[in-house]
């Protein structure tokens, strides 16, 4: 069983909807990540969270510690929204060996 | 403006053959890793280092080999050992701080192909 573990795997919605994508994990974590990747690759750091909730622009990120569940929340979703969302996880202690990734939630915003 | 910058973007090389992909980063990170991505997997970490002139191995190393000669450069060799080399190799890189990672940076990645 993996460690990081998201959900969907695969998501296609409309333009404007409300868009949430789920991880959990099963170790100590000191922080989890919201990571977004383009489809040319290159992956951008959106969240870094160890409690509570973050939010920048439409974008919201919350983690429930007790239950090692953290959710990504889009509003208005738009099409240049449509990417790769990976969890990932900095284990207890610090992760020297740095992050634990989730596969990834594949998100296509439709016009 | 400060980044990682690895090189090149693609890379094409035959079996058999040796190839080093390049990655400098000027934040004045601590950490340094590379991670290989396949179809439907999570990133996978291959090396990792925390300091210069040391690194350790990480989930899938094997095939690969590393230096950390600078603090600015981590580049990595996919020698003719590996087995299956096709793929996208990214590389990151983190400040440390009473044993938290922060600022996780990462590269834009370089995709390999063997012919």
């Amino acid at each position: 069983k993996n460690e990081v573990e998201q959900s969907p795997q695969n998501l296609t919605a409309q333009e404007g909807e409300f868009i949430t994508i789920n991880c959990s994990y099963s170790v100590g974590i000191s922080a989890l990540h919201w990571l977004q990747q383009h489809p040319g690759g290159g992956i951008v750091s959106l969240f870094m969270l160890s409690s509570g909730k973050k939010k920048h622009g439409r974008l919201i990120a919350t983690i429930n510690i007790q239950e090692k569940h953290s959710s990504l929340h889009i509003t208005a979703s738009h099409p240049r929204d449509s990417a790769v969302y990976i969890c990932a996880v900095a284990r207890q202690g610090g992760g020297a060996d740095g992050l634990t990734f989730g596969k990834g939630t594949h998100l296509i915003i439709q016009p | 403006d400060g980044g990682i910058t690895q090189s090149p973007k693609y890379l094409f090389r035959k079996e058999g053959q040796n190839v080093t992909l390049s990655c400098e980063q000027n934040l004045n990170h601590d950490a340094m890793y590379w991670y290989r991505q396949d179809p439907g997997q999570g990133l996978r970490l291959i090396y990792y280092s925390q300091i210069v002139n040391d690194f350790q191995k990480g989930d899938i190393a094997e095939g690969y080999s590393v230096s950390r000669e600078k603090k600015e450069s981590f580049p990595l060799t996919v020698t003719s050992a590996q087995k299956n080399p096709t793929a996208f190799y990214l590389c990151a890189s983190s400040l440390k701080r009473r044993n938290i990672l922060y600022g996780y940076t990462f590269g834009s990645g370089t995709r390999l192909t063997v012919v």
